[in-house]
């Protein structure tokens, strides 16, 4: 079966760096995505992984490992906005996105 | 960049009463829509996959009869909520697979439904 699994919640403090982790099975992989989604808001992309690696966006860094259905999302120098919920998506061989359940990034001063 | 509006923003509607929810591709032409739902606290669940033209072809366990959906152009698709009802609350977003690669997804902003 076809399953995404992410730390459901993790607490940080601001100017910190906190690592969210996603592990994914799917039928046939064409990346791996990572969204932002504040509460009441559409999620908003991130970044996407299809070869191994680290790919870094300013203060966010994604890693894929495709060996280990393995993939992470990394946020430096943390802000208080950064507080929102992280998705983890995995492509499949149909170009669907199959998706985690959300990783909810609490941010404190 | 690639722009995908949604119309109403939020609506509140009595049980028994049907919603339509539009969604349109505003600088780019979608041959591919998806409707999402999520409930609170929870990830998005696709419903639906549109295709302009075509039927949409919609996810194990969601009733077409109750979600219909029309993808009559290429920048419309729209999603009515047939006799709604309490738990059909929910946050409504679709997304739109943009003029470039195969992958590239553009979301809405999403719709509020509340059934009161």
């Amino acid at each position: 079966g076809q399953n995404i699994d992410q730390p459901t919640e993790m607490t940080a403090t601001e100017g910190a760096i906190v690592q969210i982790n996603c592990t994914y099975q799917t039928s046939g992989f064409n990346g791996l995505f990572w969204y932002q989604q504040h509460a009441g808001e559409a999620p908003t992309f991130l970044s996407y992984n299809v070869l191994d690696g680290l790919e870094e966006k300013g203060r966010f860094s994604s890693f894929l490992s495709r060996s280990k259905g393995y993939s992470y999302l990394l946020l430096k120098e943390l802000q208080m906005k950064d507080s929102a919920s992280y998705l983890c998506a995995s492509m499949d061989s149909n170009y669907q996105l199959i998706w985690g359940a959300g990783t909810k990034l609490i941010i404190k001063p | 960049g690639a722009v995908v509006s949604q119309h109403p923003s939020w609506v509140i509607c009595k049980s028994g009463t049907s919603v339509k929810i539009e969604c349109r591709s505003l600088d780019f032409q979608a041959t591919t829509m998806f409707w999402y739902r999520q409930f609170p606290k929870q990830s998005l669940m696709l419903m639906a996959t549109s295709n302009e033209g075509s039927k949409a072809t919609y996810e194990q366990g969601v009733e077409k009869d109750k979600f219909l959906i029309n993808h009559a152009s290429l920048t419309l698709s729209t999603l009515t909520v047939t006799s709604a009802h309490p738990e059909d609350s929910s946050f409504y977003i679709c997304s739109a697979k943009g003029p470039g690669w195969e992958g590239e997804q553009y979301f809405g902003p999403g719709t509020r439904l509340t059934v009161t």
